[in-house]
Parts: C-alpha cells; sequence; structure tokens
C-alpha cells in the first residue's frame, strides 16, 4: 500500500535559521504530492503541492521538489519564522482521490 | 476555494451515547472524507463519503459504528455511536475542490467520551 514517512520531530529552530523536513514516500503509480500546515487549533492548509517528477511547489518561503528518483518530497525554507511555528504534514493523493499522510513535524521557532 | 465548517466544535460525551457531526461546505467539490486525528498524530481515512449512497469505509472502520451520510454535493454527517473512550479524538470532514485538486479540512471536531 501507499505510505508516508516524515522526519521525526519536534523540530526547535531559532529565527532566520533554515529549515528541512525530510519526507519519503511508496506508492503505486505516480503520485501527487502535498505539504499541509496545521496551526495551532485550526485545520490543516494546503502550502504547497506538486503532481509531477522535477515539479518544485512554493508558497510563503517554503519549497519543495517531487524527487521520483529517490521518492523524497523534502520541505524548505531559507529563514524560519516564529509565525511558522506550526504542525507539517506531508501527504501523497493517488489518481483514487484518497490521501495519505505521514505523522506530522511539530515546528517550533523561537525568537 | 472551498470553506468547510463543522459542528459541534468540541463535544465530552457519556459512554455508550451516540454523536452525530456535520460538515457543511460552501461551494461543491467532488468527494468528501472523514479522518480521525488522535492528538499528536496523523490522520486515519475512516470514509468516504458518497451522495446518495452508502460510504466507503477503510479497514478498521463500519459503518454502525460511524454511520455516515452525504444527502447532497455540500453536507455531509458522521456519528460515533455506542461510544467509549477510545473514540475520543479529532474528527475532520475534508472535501475536494472541483475545479482544482485541492483538498479543503474543516477545523475538526474535538470528542472526549467519559
Amino acid at each position: 500500500g501507499n505510505s508516508v514517512t516524515q522526519m521525526e520531530g519536534p523540530v526547535t529552530l531559532s529565527e532566520e535559521a533554515f529549515l528541512t523536513i525530510n519526507c519519503t514516500y511508496t506508492a503505486t503509480g505516480y503520485p501527487s504530492l502535498f505539504w499541509y500546515v496545521q496551526y495551532p487549533g485550526e485545520g490543516l492548509q494546503l502550502l504547497l503541492k506538486a503532481t509531477k517528477a522535477d515539479d518544485k511547489g512554493s508558497n510563503k518561503g517554503f519549497e519543495a521538489t517531487y524527487r521520483k528518483e529517490t521518492t523524497s518530497f523534502h520541505l524548505e525554507k531559507g529563514s524560519v519564522q516564529v509565525s511558522d511555528s506550526a504542525v507539517y504534514f506531508c501527504a501523497l493523493r493517488t489518481n483514487a482521490g484518497k490521501s495519505t499522510f505521514g505523522d506530522g513535524t511539530t515546528l517550533t521557532v523561537k525568537p | 476555494s472551498a470553506v468547510i465548517s463543522q459542528k459541534p466544535s468540541r463535544d465530552i460525551c457519556q459512554r455508550g451515547t451516540s454523536l452525530t457531526i456535520q460538515c457543511q461546505v460552501d461551494s461543491q467539490v467532488t468527494m468528501m472524507f472523514w479522518y480521525r486525528q488522535q492528538p499528536g498524530q496523523s490522520l486515519t481515512l475512516i470514509a468516504t463519503a458518497n451522495q446518495g449512497s452508502e460510504a466507503t469505509y477503510e479497514s478498521g472502520f463500519v459503518i454502525d459504528k460511524f454511520p455516515i451520510s452525504r444527502p447532497n454535493l455540500t453536507f455531509s454527517t458522521l456519528t460515533v455511536s455506542n461510544m467509549s473512550p477510545e473514540d475520543s479524538s479529532i474528527y475532520l470532514c475534508s472535501g475536494l475542490g472541483v475545479s482544482t485538486d485541492t483538498q479543503y479540512f474543516g477545523p475538526g471536531t474535538r470528542l472526549t467520551v467519559l
């Protein structure tokens, strides 16, 4: 079956530090890949997505590149802010429409 | 984009009772889903809500325990039946956009069973 493995957390960084959250996946076919963010007390929001190999998704300074050869979709940001503190979920979705989520990585950014 | 609302936002229930959670989308979505999220854990898909027909359940979830309705394209309900403390969790409604493949999520219903 499909699966998503995320870097274990929690991750604590100082403001303006570089962020990487690793994500690898296992899937049949060619899934679309997503990063979602969940701020405290809120629902999940789409952060970025990529639908085919070598696509780069980007939003709010975050980036992730769909790497088919390494089955990875690592999330990066060059300079994090306190407001980026949240839980980040990597996910894949197949043509059937169902999504598979990673376990989530909690990011805390300290001033 | 679509905005999804859920009611109630939280509830505390007694063992053996049932709770129905409502999910309303402000625009049409193609597929609707119900997830369970244990605190600090990932999302587990309970079922896909199908308009006008029985929901499609994932392994480990059954209709008698989690009956689901979807009478139209923008509304769905999930009932958690005969609750036990193990059912304490956050229940999330989600919909797949019509014109895009973006998946939208409601804010969740936090359920505590005593």
